[in-house]
């Protein structure tokens, strides 16, 4: 149990355009999904937090306006990069919740912004 | 700004040996920490979620205690097998949201 999925899982975009990637919980209805963001050789960093039909949560340092969170139901999560640059480069991935307690992760997507 | 330390960064160990690693934390509002266990290309794995300080827990041959007051954690992996090698990750939780300390990456040797 506790699964969750995250599509795609490697993506190539040109500058300038945007990029959707979706988190889903497949057995569990997730009552908060987490968006993070690993730059090599670093941790992981939570960019946002978001609840089923409210809105995000961000991370100081974090544009909201170009990084877009909609949680429109319990078992989704998107996050788009809009207009992305290739500083936006870098290993996305999300987390789900239940119960606040513990998390469960998805595989990552990884993002080049060529 | 929370910190969230691992040591060592990466451990190369030969297949039977036994081996450890650390995760430092801040000791005040601690509410829970939490030790993954990533593979390459999957999802992390949950492992242990630690709440009490003293708490050790124990899955396998895989073990890891707590202590909040000192803030540090401990994982042990006995007599490590080739499919331990993964990076391992220990968050520190003040409420549900996790600070990522930044992994012990586990090589272990046939």
């Amino acid at each position: 149990g506790a699964v969750v999925s995250q599509h795609p899982s490697w993506v190539i975009c040109k500058s300038g355009t945007s990029v959707k990637i979706e988190c889903r919980s497949l057995d569990f209805q997730a009552t908060t999904m987490f968006w993070y963001r690993q730059f090599p050789k670093q941790s992981l960093m939570l960019m946002a937090t978001s609840n089923e039909g409210s809105k995000a949560t961000y991370e100081q340092g974090v544009e909201k306006d170009k990084f877009l969170i909609n949680h429109a139901s319990l078992t989704l999560s998107t996050l788009t990069v809009t207009s992305a640059h290739p500083e936006d480069s870098s290993f996305y991935i999300c987390s789900a919740t239940e119960d606040s307690y513990e998390q469960y992760f998805g595989p990552g997507t990884r993002l080049t912004v060529t | 700004i929370l910190n969230v330390e691992q040591s060592p960064q990466s451990l190369h160990v030969q297949e039977g040996d036994s081996t450890n690693f650390t995760c430092s934390f801040p000791s005040s509002n601690f509410y829970a920490l939490h030790w993954y266990r990533w593979e390459t290309a999957k999802s992390p794995e949950a492992l242990f979620v630690m709440t009490l300080n003293g708490d050790e827990k124990k899955k396998g041959r895989i073990s890891a205690t707590l202590n909040t007051k000192e803030g540090y954690s401990y994982l042990y992996i006995k007599g490590s097998q080739p499919e331990d090698s993964a990076t391992y990750l220990c968050a520190f939780s003040a409420g549900n949201m996790l600070t990522f300390g930044g992994g012990t990456r586990l090589m272990v040797k046939p």
